[in-house]
């Protein structure tokens, strides 16, 4: 079964900061993974979405890897601004439950002024 | 983003009771998802969907049954409410296959007393 690990589960930091936050998986039969954004109280965004065979993809001030063999994905977040103080999931896809996600319990994103 | 909506978007019942929630997608999406949320688990499938008539379970089914007569429509039903289904609950759907962006809904505030 695949577990989606991500680390830190919580993090604080002052504005203008370079951050990084981490997510790992066990199973790297992966079709491809996606990074999305979560504001309290609301539905997923779609942030960047990484195919198995990529090693990485970027998005204004967000650039996220993948190391498929070695079960990691990274979002790196340039310049913080507390716009972006949000919960960040990361999710697998692979090819049973109709291509369906597998989700990370999130890190938890405060950008402070 | 792709038109998905929930609704109703805040529900609450008694124990015991049938609840049904809608999702409804303009984008013409074979696949479609329900997943539940709860604080520690992350987001986890109930149901899907590869198209009209054609759903199967997924990691937490249990207490759930769904239906999709159209290809915008998806259904989900808690056959009697139970206090552990209190959650929220997000539709999602994708065109499918390997390399595709799986969209979110709003979601549904669900609590069962």
């Amino acid at each position: 079964k695949q577990e989606v690990t991500q680390i830190p589960a919580a993090l604080s930091v002052p504005e203008g900061e370079n951050l990084v936050l981490n997510c790992s998986f066990t199973d790297s039969a992966i079709y491809n993974l996606q990074w999305f954004r979560q504001d309290p109280g609301k539905g997923l965004t779609s942030l960047l979405l990484i195919q198995s065979s990529q090693r990485e993809q970027t998005s204004g001030r967000l650039n996220a890897s993948l190391d498929k063999s070695s079960g990691r994905s990274t979002l790196y977040i340039a310049a913080s601004q507390p716009g972006d103080s949000a919960t960040y999931l990361c999710a697998v896809r692979q090819g049973n439950s109709g291509y369906a996600l597998n989700f990370g319990k999130g890190t938890s994103l405060l950008v402070t002024p | 983003d792709a038109g998905i909506t929930q609704s109703p978007r805040h529900k609450v019942t008694e124990t015991g009771t049938p609840v049904t929630l809608r999702c409804h997608q303009t984008e013409n999406h074979r696949y479609m998802y329900w997943y539940r949320q709860d604080p520690g688990h992350g987001l986890r499938l109930i149901h899907y969907s590869y198209g009209v008539k054609d759903t199967d379970k997924g990691e937490v089914s249990d207490g759930y049954s769904v239906s999709r007569s159209k290809t915008e429509d998806f259904l989900l039903t808690l056959e009697s409410a139970t206090s552990s289904q209190t959650s929220v609950y997000f539709c999602a759907s994708s065109t499918g296959g390997v390399g595709d962006t799986q969209y979110f809904g709003p979601g549904t505030r669900l609590t069962v007393l």
